[in-house]
């Protein structure tokens, strides 16, 4: 069974270009969370999609957007990129209901902004 | 709201020692508990979980019980390996949202 596949696996962007985030999750997931991993912060969630809907949110400026597709798969965009967004953004996915399951996590897409 | 706490690391051990990370949480409710491992340059990946008090989640040798009591659930195993060294998170899920509260990660050094 595949797991969940984000893609690129890295990225080099200047400030104040926008870039774009994929994940594909595990087949038969429906819900989709993306998490920012810096040494400083931790792991902060960012928002989650469930059937291609905005279920949850984090507490991240409006520059940080996502959406759902009908198959599941994901996408998250950065606009306007800062310095302080240089970070390892995690994609993990879950059936989303009922009983936890657990997450299972993407090896992630390590972005730089220089 | 919901919060996990976790030892501050690293943790350093040589091989075949005895590890312990703590982890206690304060959560609404009945929180499942997981503990998630992240190797160096990877995402984390689910280790054990345990989802009513007094259960014990198991993989790999690690083990951690659910202690209502103590609002704990501490990761142990008998004799680590080098290939443990990584990061350990502790994380629970509670009121419905399904959206894992993590703790701030223990890195692990095991030393041959």
């Amino acid at each position: 069974k595949a797991g969940v596949t984000q893609t690129p696996r890295y990225l080099i962007k200047t400030r104040g270009q926008q870039v774009t985030l994929s994940c594909s999750p595990i087949s038969g997931h429906r819900s989709v969370s993306w998490y920012q991993q810096t040494p400083g912060q931790g792991l902060q969630f960012l928002f989650e999609y469930f059937s291609e809907t905005q279920r949850n949110k984090g507490n991240f400026p409006g520059r940080f957007s996502g959406r759902q597709f009908s198959n599941s798969r994901s996408e998250m965009n950065v606009s306007t990129l800062e310095l302080g967004d240089s970070a390892l953004y995690l994609c993990a996915s879950s059936l989303g209901t009922g009983n936890p399951y657990g997450y299972t996590f993407g090896s992630g897409t390590r972005l730089t902004v220089v | 709201g919901n919060s996990v706490t976790q030892m501050e690391g690293p943790v350093t051990l040589s091989e075949e020692a005895f590890l312990t990370i703590n982890c206690t949480y304060t959560a609404t409710g009945y929180p499942s508990l997981f503990w998630y491992v992240q190797y160096p340059g990877e995402g984390l990946q689910l280790l054990l979980k345990a989802t009513k008090a007094d259960d014990k989640g198991s993989n790999k040798g690690f083990e951690a019980t659910y202690r209502k009591e103590t609002t704990s659930f501490h990761l142990e195993k008998g004799s680590v390996q080098v290939s443990d060294s990584a990061v350990y998170f502790c994380a629970l899920e509670s009121g419905g949202s399904y959206i894992p509260t993590f703790g701030r990660g223990t890195s692990l050094i095991v030393h041959p």
